[in-house]
C-alpha cells in the first residue's frame, strides 16, 4: 500500500537550534513530495516541494528539505528555529489513483519551539 | 485575492440534519478538494473533482455528496449527519497538470462542524 509516515508525533526544538522533522514515503513510482504547514486554526499552507532535480529544495520561511530515495525520506530541516515556527507539519506524496494523482498525507508532526 | 473561502467557519448540528458546506476559489484553479481533519489522522479526502464537470469519491465518501457548481464552486453536502461526521472539514484547489498533480493546493481555513 501506498503511505507517508511521519514517525514522531511531536519535536520539541530550543528556539536557535536547528530542527528536523521527519518523513518517509512508500510509493511505487517517482514521487512528488510537499510539506505544508497549519497554524491553529487555520487551513495548510505550502512550504516545499520536490518534483525532480537537486535533492535539496528550499522553501518558505527558511525551511528546507532533503530528498533522500535510497531511504525514501524528505525530512524538513530549519538552520535556526523560531518561536513562531510552532505549529503543525504535514508532509504530503502525489500518486496517481486512476489518472488523479491525488495527495497522501501524513497524519502530522507538532512542533514545538521554546524561547 | 481572496484565494479559498468556506462558509460557514462552525456549525452545530443535530443527528439527522441536512447541511451544506461552500467553497469558492477565485485562482482559476481546475482541480478542487475536500478534506476531513480528525485528532492523530491528518487529512483525509472525501471527494475530489478533477475538472469542472467532474467528481469522483476519495478515501472516506461514504455520508456525503458534493457539487461542482462551476469552475470556482465546490460544495460538500451531508444529507443525514451522524456524530462521527464531527470534523474540521477543508476545501482545497489546485492546478492541475496531467496525472500527477505537481502543483500545491490552496486550502481555506476550514469550517468545524459538531454534531450532536
Amino acid at each position: 500500500a501506498q503511505s507517508v509516515a511521519q514517525p514522531e508525533d511531536q519535536v520539541n526544538v530550543a528556539e536557535g537550534n536547528p530542527l528536523t522533522v521527519k518523513c518517509t514515503y512508500s510509493v511505487s513510482g517517482n514521487p512528488y513530495l510537499f510539506w505544508y504547514v497549519q497554524y491553529p486554526n487555520r487551513g495548510l499552507q505550502f512550504l516545499l516541494k520536490y518534483i525532480t532535480g537537486d535533492n535539496l529544495v528550499k522553501g518558505s520561511y527558511g525551511f528546507e528539505a532533503e530528498f533522500n530515495k535510497s531511504q525514501t525520506s524528505f525530512h524538513l530541516k530549519k538552520p535556526s528555529a523560531l518561536v513562531s515556527d510552532s505549529a503543525l507539519y504535514f508532509c504530503a506524496v502525489a500518486i496517481p489513483v486512476g489518472s488523479q494523482g491525488n495527495l497522501i498525507f501524513g497524519k502530522g508532526t507538532k512542533l514545538s519551539v521554546k524561547p | 485575492n481572496a484565494g479559498v473561502t468556506q462558509t460557514p467557519k462552525f456549525q452545530v448540528l443535530k443527528t439527522g440534519q441536512s447541511m451544506t458546506l461552500q467553497c469558492a476559489q477565485d485562482m482559476n484553479h481546475n482541480s478542487m478538494y475536500w478534506y476531513r481533519q480528525d485528532p492523530g489522522m491528518g487529512l483525509r479526502l472525501i471527494y475530489y473533482s478533477a475538472s469542472e464537470g467532474t467528481t469522483d469519491k476519495g478515501e472516506v465518501p461514504n455520508g456525503y455528496n458534493v457539487s461542482r457548481l462551476n469552475k470556482r464552486e465546490f460544495s460538500l453536502r451531508l444529507e443525514s449527519a451522524a456524530p462521527s461526521q464531527t470534523s474540521v472539514y477543508f476545501c482545497a484547489s489546485s492546478a492541475r497538470v496531467g496525472g500527477y498533480s505537481n502543483q500545491p493546493q490552496h486550502f481555506g481555513d476550514g469550517t468545524r462542524l459538531s454534531i450532536l
